[in-house]
Order: C-alpha cells, then sequence, then structure tokens
C-alpha cells in the first residue's frame, strides 16, 4: 500500500520549454507531497514542500517562478519546470507521508519513481 | 539543522559477504529512515526506525539513540543488492522534512 506514482519516468526537452511532471498517490491521501532534486552522485536535496489547497513552501534558493508546484487535489500534486535551462537537468523525485500530514514517526515515506529531466 | 554521515561512501563486496553501512547525525530525531535507491533512480524504503533493531529478510537495521548512530546490515549478499543505500533523518523533533546522507554505493561482485 501506500503508492506513490510518477510520470514521466524521462523526459527530454528544449532550452525554454516547460516541463510538466506528476505524482499521484494511488491508494491513499497524499495531503502533503515533498519534491525533490539529486544531482548526479549527489544526495536529495528538498525544493519545496506542497500541500493541498495551500501555497507550496520553498526552500531558501529554489525559485518559486521557475519550479511551479501545484497540489489541487489529496491525490495529485505536480511539479513544472518553466522556461527549462541545461542547468535544470537533474533528478527529480517526489515523496508523501503514507500517513498523511502528522503521522510520519508511524508510517515513513513512500516516493514516486523519478523523473530524469534533460534539457537540451 | 541535522548533519547526516554515512560511511563508507563505496563499498565492493564478494558475494555472500557480511555488510555493515554506518549512519551518524547530529540532532536528537524520533525516527531515522533506511532508503534504497536503485540504479535507475527509484528509491524503497527499507526500514524506519525510532529505537532497538529492526530485521526484514537478509537486512538488519540497528539504531543507538543515545549515540546519534545507526547501521544497516546486509546477511548472505547478493549481487541484486547492488544500489545506493541512504539514510535519512528529520530536520529535527517533529520536523516533517528530512536530512539525507550521500549514500553509501554498495557493489556486489559474484
Amino acid at each position: 500500500g501506500a503508492v506513490v506514482s510518477q510520470h514521466p519516468s524521462r523526459v527530454i526537452c528544449k532550452s525554454g520549454t516547460s516541463v510538466k511532471i506528476e505524482c499521484r498517490s494511488l491508494d491513499f491521501q497524499a495531503t502533503t507531497m515533498f519534491w525533490y532534486r539529486q544531482f548526479p552522485k549527489q544526495s536529495l536535496m528538498l525544493m519545496a514542500t506542497s500541500n493541498e489547497g495551500s501555497k507550496a513552501t520553498y526552500e531558501q534558493g529554489v525559485e518559486k517562478d521557475k519550479f511551479l508546484i501545484n497540489h489541487a487535489s489529496l491525490t495529485l500534486s505536480t511539479l513544472t519546470v518553466t522556461s527549462a535551462h541545461p542547468e535544470d537537468s537533474s533528478f527529480y523525485i517526489c515523496s508523501a507521508p503514507k500517513g498523511g500530514q502528522g503521522y510520519l514517526a508511524h508510517y515513513g515515506y513512500t516516493f514516486g519513481s523519478g523523473t530524469r529531466l534533460t534539457v537540451v | 539543522k541535522n548533519e547526516v554521515e554515512q560511511s563508507p561512501q563505496n563499498l565492493t563486496a564478494q558475494e555472500g559477504e557480511f555488510i555493515t553501512i554506518n549512519c551518524s547525525y547530529s540532532v536528537g530525531i524520533s525516527a531515522l529512515h533506511w532508503l534504497q535507491q536503485h540504479p535507475g533512480g527509484g528509491i524503497v524504503s527499507l526500514f524506519m526506525l525510532s529505537s532497538g533493531k529492526k530485521k526484514h529478510g537478509r537486512l538488519i537495521a540497528t539504531i543507538n539513540i543515545q549515540e546519534k548512530h545507526s547501521s544497516l546490515h546486509i546477511t548472505a549478499s547478493h549481487p541484486r543488492d547492488s544500489a545506493v543505500y541512504i539514510c535519512a533523518v528529520p530536520r529535527g523533533f517533529g520536523n516533517e522534512k528530512l536530512t539525507f546522507g550521500t549514500g553509501t554505493r554498495l557493489t556486489i561482485i559474484p
């Protein structure tokens, strides 16, 4: 149980275009979704936290106008990389608390399968 | 902010060997997470533990809260265990956000 489906798994886009990444919780309600970015051989870095029905909170140094996050329902959170540039090429992955916000200590986290973005 | 250190960064072993990966953190936590990242990038949660020891198949995770240290052990290692193993801890008590270690890249040679 507690599966997050992430799409697409890979995307190649031209510089200047926008790319949307979706994360869907399949069998539970994800009131909170964490979005991470991972560069090669580096650890996951939290970009932002989305909460259903409210604005996302971004980590310091992450441009909120460039990385648009929408969490319009309890089962869908999206990350849109706007006006992508080659330096945005990275591995993006989402994660949700299995028990919903506030129950982390009991149930842990589930992760999407990740999206490898290449901007050419 | 919680600082997380993992060791070793890279580990190559022969099939069947007993594997130990270590994780230390700086700030008291409610629970620590061990994750497995496959070559394709997908991440699987292996353990969440707040005290003592947990076992799942050939994987064993231990934690010493007082010493702020955890270990992940793999018994009878197999090539399919080859992956990156990541330790993650909350930024602080009651903080949902995780801080991740840099990971241990494990390669098991047949």
